[in-house]
């Protein structure tokens, strides 16, 4: 069964500073995405990655992701705190042999504080 | 353009009773999901439907079952509440039923039970 892993689960980080949030995941998938969430609130899509070596920016948040090593990253380039909140990624995987249908399977999320 | 809209927003049951959550997907969107999260937990797969028909079931007991209409919008029944289905539950729509592009989230509904 597919697993997804984040690191760190908490992070608790000063305006300006920078910081990494990893995500694992243990099957082949090329598409992966981030999504963010703000307590008691629904998800927001943050980024959608669909190739090897896809990099997309949005202001001080940039993904990455590297499906050879499984692995994405979220990088934040000097923290401000509207950033503050819980960040997932989440992998698609298809549910058939046939490749046709696919749910998003999550990691546990990352809850980002950021301190003035 | 409305978003994917859930309702209801909040609600309290107990233990034994049944729940209908009720999802409207963003309007040309065929394909709706639904998930469950569990405080302090990513979101879990329940159900995908797809122009009406079951197309993935994720690792939930039969007291879950949904149905989508021929408007694409859809239900979700839990039957026999358990304390553990207190949760938010998600649903989520997109253009096809193959997540190639975003799944779009709506508000939720929060589900307590007691």
């Amino acid at each position: 069964e597919l697993k997804v892993e984040q690191n760190p689960l908490f992070l608790s980080m000063q305006e300006g500073k920078n910081y990494t949030i990893y995500c694992n995941y243990s099957t082949t998938s090329d598409r992966l995405y981030w999504y963010r969430q703000d307590p008691g609130k629904s998800l927001e899509s943050l980024f959608v990655l669909l190739s090897n070596g896809a990099v997309k920016q949005e202001g001080r948040l940039m993904a990455s992701l590297d499906t050879k090593a499984r692995l994405s990253t979220l990088h934040i380039t000097a923290a401000v705190h509207d950033l503050s909140a819980t960040y997932f990624c989440a992998v698609d995987v298809s549910m058939n042999s046939g490749g046709s249908n696919y749910k998003l399977t999550f990691g546990k999320g990352t809850l980002l504080t950021v301190n003035p | 353009d409305a978003g994917v809209t859930q309702s209801p927003t909040h609600l309290i049951k107990t233990r034994g009773q049944q729940v209908t959550l009720r999802c409207s997907p963003i309007s040309g969107h065929k394909s709706v999901s639904w998930y469950q999260q569990v405080l302090g937990q990513g979101p879990q797969f329940i159900f995908q439907y797809y122009e009406k028909e079951e197309r993935g079931r994720g690792n939930f007991p039969d007291r879950f079952s949904a149905r989508q209409f021929p408007n694409y919008s859809s239900e979700l029944n839990v039957n026999a509440l358990l304390l553990g289905d207190s949760a938010l539950y998600l649903c989520a729509s997109s253009l096809v039923r193959v997540a190639t592009g975003e799944l779009f989230f709506g508000e939720g509904s929060r589900l307590t039970v007691l």
